[in-house]
């Protein structure tokens, strides 16, 4: 069975700190992708990135970072010096080749970043 | 660029009646999808159609709902007769290809069925 597990269901932070979103998955298959999206107030999914299964390099983007961990089937999130606009829901989300073009959602992160 | 547009933004009605939810996606995109967002059931996809032909429709939660794809620039999701457990923010999404590729959503329709 293909599963998506967010285990923090609420964050609450205070404007600068780094915040750690976590993401562990479960699938048999060899080949998946594993997305982040947020989920801004406003209620609109924003694609934040795509991560495929054969690559493990960690990544950066501008305050963003992505730590990709096959060994622990996890693919972590870390927001750095968090502002009051990350404030979201955020998804973690698995796709399988086996599965077609079908998403496996997490059940999402509310983050919220106080001034 | 355009992102994926739908319509309508709010919709309220009564138990019963006919509701179409219609979707515009991105231009080029050959891949468009129909997900429901409910707090108890969080984001579940509905259908998915690549270039115009349903794939997989297996979270169409019943025969109340259908979904069509006349043409590569739209689609609609109708529920015939609306329940109040319809209720919920219903997202289209489009993207190039299959399996693996990005996923871009719209802003979704908030619907509520009285």
């Amino acid at each position: 069975a293909q599963k998506v597990t967010q285990a923090q269901t609420e964050i609450s932070v205070v404007e600068k700190e780094d915040v750690t979103l976590d993401c562990v998955y479960e699938t048999r298959d060899t080949t998946y992708y594993l997305f982040w999206y947020k989920q801004p107030p406003s209620g609109e999914l924003v694609f934040l990135i795509r991560r495929n299964s054969f690559d493990e390099q960690n990544e950066i983007s501008g305050r963003y970072s992505w730590n990709f961990q096959k060994s622990t089937s996890s693919f972590n999130f870390t927001i750095t010096a968090s502002q009051v606009v990350d404030s979201a829901v955020y998804f973690c989300a698995l796709n399988f080749l086996a599965g077609g073009s079908r998403l496996t959602f997490g059940e999402g992160t509310q983050l919220t970043v106080n001034p | 660029d355009a992102g994926v547009i739908q319509s309508p933004r709010h919709e309220v009605t009564e138990m019963g009646q006919e509701v179409t939810l219609r979707c515009k996606p991105i231009s080029g995109h050959n891949s468009l999808f129909w997900y429901r967002q409910t707090m108890m059931r969080g984001l579940e996809l509905l259908i998915y159609f690549n270039n115009n032909v349903p794939i997989d429709d297996s979270g169409m939660p019943e025969d109340r709902f259908s979904a069509k794809m006349p043409n590569a620039s739209f689609s609609t999701l109708k529920i015939q007769p609306s329940e109040p457990r319809d209720s919920a923010v219903y997202f289209c999404a489009s993207s190039v290809g299959t399996g693996g590729q990005p996923q871009h959503f719209g802003d979704g329709t908030r619907l509520s069925i009285l």
